[in-house]
């Protein structure tokens, strides 16, 4: 079946240090979206990317997605203790347009 | 704006009882999804429905049923609760079509034990 895996599943960073989250799918995209989960909540909408290598940008937080699109990324740079939460990414797939969720990257931040 | 709103917030039930989790949401979204997420894990797809009169299976549908007879409803039904159903549900509705498509936005989440 179509699959969305994500690595890695736990990020432990030192606050200002840079991270990066990684999304592959077994089947090409229509869109893929990235999600943030804080503690205890819901997933809320970050970013939808929608072309072939393309790649976004909000502050701190840059969103690539493959040119082939069955890959995306989330870097972020000094990371804040505002950061904490669990990342997702989604991927739209063609043929159903089902939204299938990757696993998650959970971060962790030491001050 | 109400968005998507799920009922109830808490349960538990004992095993063997049934309970239905209800979805309703005010965007008139066409795409509604259920989405299961155990302790530290991912959300899974349950079912999921394209518009009102049709859903389809996600990739852990057993042991639910849905239905989606207005484009604003989606609840979510559970026969004969098992302790593996333990976990916190979500509802989430998107607007798609082949030229377009949004977020997903979510409910609350429905946080449910099964003993």
């Amino acid at each position: 079946g179509q699959q969305v895996m994500q690595i890695p599943q736990y990020q432990h960073v030192q606050e200002g240090e840079d991270f990066t989250t990684y999304c592959n799918s077994s089947t090409t995209l229509s869109n893929i979206q990235w999600y943030k989960q804080r503690p205890g909540g819901h997933p809320v909408f970050l970013i939808q990317l929608v072309k072939s290598g393309e790649v976004k940008k909000q502050k701190r937080l840059t969103f690539q997605f493959g040119e082939a699109k069955k890959n995306s990324s989330l870097h972020i740079t000094a990371t804040q203790t505002t950061d904490v939460g669990t990342y997702f990414c989604a991927g739209l797939h063609r043929n159903d347009y089902k939204l299938s969720f990757g696993a998650g990257t959970t971060v962790t931040v030491r001050a | 704006n109400a968005g998507v709103t799920q009922t109830p917030k808490f349960r538990i039930l004992k095993i063997g009882q049934s309970m239905t989790l209800q979805c309703t949401q005010d965007m008139n979204h066409n795409y509604m999804y259920w989405y299961r997420q155990d302790p530290g894990m991912g959300l899974k797809l349950i079912y999921y429905s394209v518009g009102a009169g049709i859903t389809d299976k996600g990739e852990v549908p057993n042991g639910y049923n849905v239905s989606r007879s207005t484009t604003e409803d989606f609840p979510l039904r559970l026969e004969l609760a098992a302790p593996s159903q333990t976990s916190v549900y979500f509802c989430a509705s998107s607007y798609v079509t082949e030229a377009l498509n949004t977020e997903a936005f979510f409910g609350q989440g429905t946080r449910l034990t099964v003993v």
